[in-house]
């Protein structure tokens, strides 16, 4: 079955440094790959989506790449900040309306 | 800015009982979902809503789930006879276009915990 796999449940960064999150998946070809943060008891909030012929999506701050050799997205935020501290979901989807989720991982920027 | 709504924000039901769980998405979307979270779980996706019908379900919409757009403006949810693992975060969100492809607006949640 599909499997997604973010690399830690929690990460501590210290302010200024940069953040990586790594997304791996298994047993699925997605076309597009998304990035969302959820603060405790709210939604998700999207952030990035790049598809599967797309090498790296940068957005202020944030930089996201897309290897699917190897099945892996690397999510980056340079010059963290304490309020970039949050959870950050990985999701992918195919040509159709369903999207499947990572747990999260949980970032702790240190001031 | 426009914005996706919910409500309840916390419903609290009896086990076999009914819920409706409502959803008002940002009004020029044509595409509608229903995710739920476990607490301290992945969001999982239950069903997507398009042109009046459902495009897309996980395995966990059975049939004690029914998704409805009564009107132009509400899109609900409704879980016919509830039971103890139900209890969960259920998130709304629409799209302007497919939410594989475009973004997706989600809402605040509706908590719902079943007694």
């Amino acid at each position: 079955s599909q499997k997604i796999e973010q690399n830690s449940e929690a990460l501590n960064i210290q302010e200024g440094k940069t953040a990586t999150l790594t997304c791996n998946y298994t047993n699925y070809s997605p076309a597009y790959l998304q990035w969302y943060r959820q603060d405790p008891g709210r939604g998700p909030v999207f952030l990035l989506l790049i598809r599967e012929n797309e090498k790296e999506k940068r957005k202020e701050r944030l930089k996201v790449t897309f290897d699917t050799t190897l099945k892996q997205s690397l999510f980056h935020i340079t010059a963290s900040q304490p309020a970039d501290s949050a959870t950050y979901l990985c999701a992918l989807a195919n040509r159709d309306d369903k999207i499947i989720f990572g747990k999260g991982t949980r970032l702790h920027i240190l001031p | 800015e426009p914005e996706v709504t919910q409500t309840p924000s916390h419903q609290v039901t009896q086990m076999g009982q009914e819920v409706i769980l409502r959803c008002v998405p940002i009004s020029n979307h044509l595409y509608f979902y229903w995710y739920r979270q476990i607490l301290g779980q992945k969001v999982e996706f239950l069903v997507s809503f398009y042109n009046n019908e459902i495009s897309e379900k996980s395995e966990i919409f059975d049939d004690q789930f029914s998704v409805e757009r009564p009107d132009g403006s509400n899109f609900t949810l409704k879980i016919r006879s509830t039971k103890l693992e139900d209890s969960a975060m259920y998130f709304c969100a629409s799209s302007e276009n497919s939410g594989s492809t475009d973004t997706q607006y989600f809402g605040p949640g509706t908590r719902l915990t079943v007694l």
